[in-house]
């Protein structure tokens, strides 16, 4: 079955960077584009980006667009997401999900708790 | 690009039928048949429930169903359960991103 394991959570300080991983694995890594949506504490759902893991081919949110970096390395099925210059407002769960046959999120990782604190 | 408009909270009845309101633009909602609704649970991933306006994936209950009429679609939740008690989202393709609604809070009385 599909599943999208996240790596652990993170403690960082303010203008630090963190970079998230999204292992997937029970369908061929490269089929499927990866999102990444985060939940800021007391927020809603917040669309980030997506990248083709076959192309590595990337879109990014304007709201994040010079901040966030999204790769990928193949040859170990895992996509990660880098976000930079972090503040108190990137405080969040971070989830990686997977595009469905159209647009829509139909696989979801754990997700990943990125807490940014002085 | 703002954020979709839904209602910060409705409730219902054990049994009962609601609905959840999310309202956009003719550059996403009105303009793609590309909504997907998501419910979220404290402290886990948000899961889907909805695509392409009235889509069900595999596994989802039937009391859940999708419409859309002009720049508004809806999420109709029919013989409501204390498990559905939960945080639900719609999302729309924009032509060149995703955009989530603000979320509504469902509570089961």
């Amino acid at each position: 079955q599909v599943q999208l394991a996240q790596s652990g959570a993170e403690v960082k300080k303010p203008g630090a960077s963190v970079k998230v991983s999204c292992k997937a694995s029970g369908y061929s890594f490269t089929s499927y584009d990866i999102n990444w949506v985060r939940r800021a504490t007391g927020q809603g759902l917040e669309w980030m980006g997506w990248m083709s893991p076959n192309s590595g081919t990337t879109g990014y949110a304007q709201k994040f667009q010079g901040r966030v970096t999204m790769t990928r390395n193949t040859s170990i099925s895992t996509a990660y997401m880098e976000l930079s210059s972090l503040t108190s407002e990137d405080t969040a769960v971070y989830y990686c999900a997977t595009y469905g046959d159209s647009y829509y999120f139909d696989y979801w990782g754990q997700g990943t708790q990125v807490t940014v604190s002085s | 690009q703002s954020a979709l408009t839904q209602p910060a909270s409705v409730s219902g009845s054990p049994g009962q039928s609601i609905t959840i309101s999310c309202t956009g633009t003719s550059s996403d909602v009105g303009g793609y048949n590309y909504v997907s609704w998501y419910q979220q649970h404290p402290g886990k991933a948000p899961k889907l429930m909805i695509y392409d306006v009235t889509n069900r994936p595999s596994g989802v209950s039937n009391r859940f169903s999708g419409s859309k009429s002009g720049n508004t679609a809806s999420l109709t939740i029919s013989g409501l359960q204390a498990e559905d008690e939960a945080d639900y989202y719609c999302n729309s393709y924009t032509g060149s991103s995703m955009v989530f609604g603000g979320g509504t809070k469902l509570t089961v009385l």
